[in-house]
């Protein structure tokens, strides 16, 4: 079982509509969780971060977290064709508190 | 946030050769990372560099090919020794801010090895 998982996608959404990712993760003790965004040739840019259980709001991105279910997911609504680019989520491991460890991350394109 | 910044940006390297790459953050950090990223794929941790003493390394990588150094709080480097094709990768550097942890990245550095 990979530690932290997402579908790879490609997800393809209209602009203007909200897009959902999702992702799990092993680590039952994990305590904080990141969504990255990554365009093609850059390196990833964090976008979120959420620690507590329920949903953290920044613009057009939420952030949602679960603990007992070990699911978090980012929604961006008014999704805009800026957004396409592949997003990946990261956990901070128990066991070693210092360490962050990526999904394989969901490709997002917005069409027109 | 953390300003991180890295070189080389990219480079052609011949197998067998060896390269090094710097990483400079422009504040005070807790934590300092190396990842890799190959073609087409997610970020793998190679190691953590710990100030002052031996990087620790994740299962796969090891300090005679991935040597890595930290001599102060905000400079570290990651040597590719002994290169093979099969490092061709992208390299990022990246560093933990405190009270968040959020973690911060460099703008990676494409290494392509012939």
């Amino acid at each position: 079982q990979k530690e932290v998982e997402q579908n790879s996608g490609p997800l393809s959404v209209p602009e203007g509509a909200i897009a959902s990712l999702n992702c799990t993760y092993s680590d039952r003790g994990s305590q904080s969780f990141f969504w990255y965004r990554q365009y093609s040739g850059k390196s990833p840019e964090l976008i979120m971060s959420i620690y507590s259980n329920g949903d953290k709001e920044d613009g057009r991105f939420t952030a949602q977290l679960n603990k007992a279910s070990q699911y978090v997911s980012l929604l961006i609504r008014d999704s805009q064709p800026s957004d396409s680019a592949t997003y990946l989520c990261a956990v901070n491991r128990y066991s070693s508190a210092s360490k962050i460890i990526f999904g394989s991350g969901t490709r997002l394109s917005i069409r027109p | 946030s953390a300003v991180i910044s890295q070189k080389p940006s990219r480079d052609i390297c011949q197998r067998g050769t060896s390269l090094t790459i710097q990483c400079q953050v422009d504040s005070q950090v807790t934590m300092m990372f190396w990842y890799r990223q190959q073609p087409g794929q997610s970020l793998t941790l190679i190691a953590t560099a710990n100030q002052g003493s031996e990087a620790t390394y994740e299962s796969g990588f090891v300090i005679d090919k991935f040597p890595i150094s930290r001599p102060n709080l905000t400079f570290s480097t990651l040597t590719v020794s002994n290169m093979s094709p099969e490092d061709s990768s992208i390299y990022l550097c990246s560093a933990r801010v405190a009270p968040t942890g959020e973690l911060f990245f460099g703008e990676g550095s494409r290494l392509t090895v012939l």
